[in-house]
């Protein structure tokens, strides 16, 4: 059965590294493309990068471009979210979704916190 | 960038019907994506392609797309439909294309 595991999230202080791993099975996942997306405590969804099916193609977000780098390791079944100079603004459950076509996420892991303080 | 507009929230009473909107600039020429979020959960697909319901989304939702605004209708709510619901389309136009609505939390009488 489908299923895509987080790992990674964590307490780091503002300014620090974290690197997010999204582990893939039950799918061919070098088939579709995939999507990592945070939701802030209280706040609604927030689209943060795609990466395409062969890591071709790569979008950000405009808050997070140039500190974040979304990558993928086919034969790993790995999706990756190197985070620097992080903010306190970047607090979030961090998800990674599987897209397909115009959808950011047909299916959802259960997400990995981050948390960003001193 | 592209901007979806959702009311924060929705109450309806069971067995009723609750309409959710999502408003934005010509939005009835892209495709719209629904999610239902309970509390505590991941989001789940309950609507892609404007109308269309993933396997295993009861009948009772659906969806509509045209003009400015997208809408996502539950007939017969249920207490079980209490939850968040957001709108996503994504943007061709722009690098940055993920687009997702602030929310809509449904509240169950």
């Amino acid at each position: 059965q489908m299923q895509l595991v987080e790992s990674g999230g964590g307490l780091v202080k503002p300014g620090g590294s974290l690197r997010l791993s999204c582990a893939a099975s039950g799918f061919i996942f070098s088939d579709y493309s995939m999507n990592w997306i945070r939701q802030a405590p209280g706040k609604g969804l927030e689209w943060i990068s795609h990466i395409s099916t062969g890591g071709g193609t790569i979008y950000y977000a405009d808050s997070v471009k140039g500190r974040f780098t979304i990558s993928r390791d086919n034969a790993r079944n790995s999706l990756y979210l190197q985070m620097n100079n992080l903010r306190a603004e970047d607090k979030a459950i961090y998800y990674c979704a599987r897209g397909q076509g115009y959808i950011l996420g047909d299916y959802w892991g259960q997400g990995t916190p981050v948390t960003v303080s001193s | 960038s592209y901007v979806l507009t959702q009311p924060p929230s929705v109450s309806v009473a069971p067995g009723k019907t609750a309409t959710i909107t999502c408003g934005g600039n010509n939005i009835g020429s892209k495709s719209v994506q629904w999610y239902q979020q309970k509390s505590g959960q991941a989001p789940v697909l309950v609507i892609s392609y404007d109308v269309e319901r993933p396997s295993g989304i009861p009948e009772r939702f659906s969806a509509s797309n045209s003009g400015n605004t997208a809408t996502l209708t539950i007939s017969r709510v249920e207490a079980g439909d209490e939850a968040d619901y957001s709108c996503q389309v994504w943007d061709t136009t722009t690098d940055h294309p993920g687009v997702f609505g602030g929310g809509t939390k449904l509240t169950v009488l």
